[in-house]
């Protein structure tokens, strides 16, 4: 069964450090790959999302996030985070044809310090 | 704004009861799916709609069913509520393999 682990649970930085929130994920086929983000009482957001060439993908608000097919890896960057930035934030994966059964991770939790 | 649209935002039931849940798409969407979102869980898959069709299901007992409409709106019906029901209940829109816009969801508490 496919399945999609974020390593912390809940990640505290300040203003202008950097970001890296991580992802593994759990299945043998071809996967659609996708990062979303959950501001507080807001709608889950797409922020980017991988199909398929470049692995190194970049999306909105400064996010990108890098495929790397050999750790069955999907981590999430961003180089400097900014106090708007704290929301959850939920990696989630789709096997290629199964478009809207989304496979989602518990999520992390980033609060960043002004 | 996705404009994907769910109604009640909040609702309250007891044990037992049974809950409707809609969902309106966003215009030209044809696939509808249903998430369950407990508290600090990610979301999980319930069941998809396409063209009024089930189109794949999570692993959710047969007591949470679903309708789709001509118009791609939708609802969930979950009967004989159970405690472990309260949790916040994704829509979200599609097409078919496309990217998915989510509702701000129902916020259902079961006592």
């Amino acid at each position: 069964a496919q399945s999609v682990s974020q390593h912390n649970h809940h990640v505290i930085l300040s203003e202008a450090a950097s970001l890296e929130l991580g992802c593994n994920y759990s299945y043998g086929g071809t996967v659609n790959l996708f990062w979303y983000v959950q501001y507080p009482g807001q709608h889950l957001q797409l922020l980017l999302k991988y199909f398929s060439g470049d692995p190194l993908v970049k999306g909105i608000k400064g996010f990108e996030a890098e495929f790397i097919k050999s750790k069955f890896s999907f981590n999430l960057r961003k180089p400097s985070v900014q106090w708007s930035d704290t929301a959850e934030y939920f990696c989630a994966v789709t096997a290629i044809l199964q478009g809207g059964k989304l496979i989602f991770g518990q999520g992390t939790e980033l609060s960043v310090k002004p | 704004e996705t404009g994907v649209t769910q109604s009640p935002t909040h609702l309250i039931k007891t044990r037992g009861q049974q809950v409707t849940l809609r969902c309106s798409s966003q215009s030209g969407h044809n696939t509808v799916s249903w998430y369950q979102q407990a508290l600090g869980q990610g979301p999980q898959f319930i069941f998809q709609y396409y063209r009024e069709e089930e189109n794949g299901r999570g692993n959710f007992p047969p007591r949470f069913s679903g309708l789709q409409f001509p118009n791609y709106s939708s609802e969930l019906n979950v009967n004989a509520l159970e405690l472990d029901d309260s949790a916040l209940y994704l829509c979200a829109s599609s097409l078919v393999t496309g990217e998915l816009f989510f509702g701000e969801g129902s916020r259902l508490t079961v006592l």
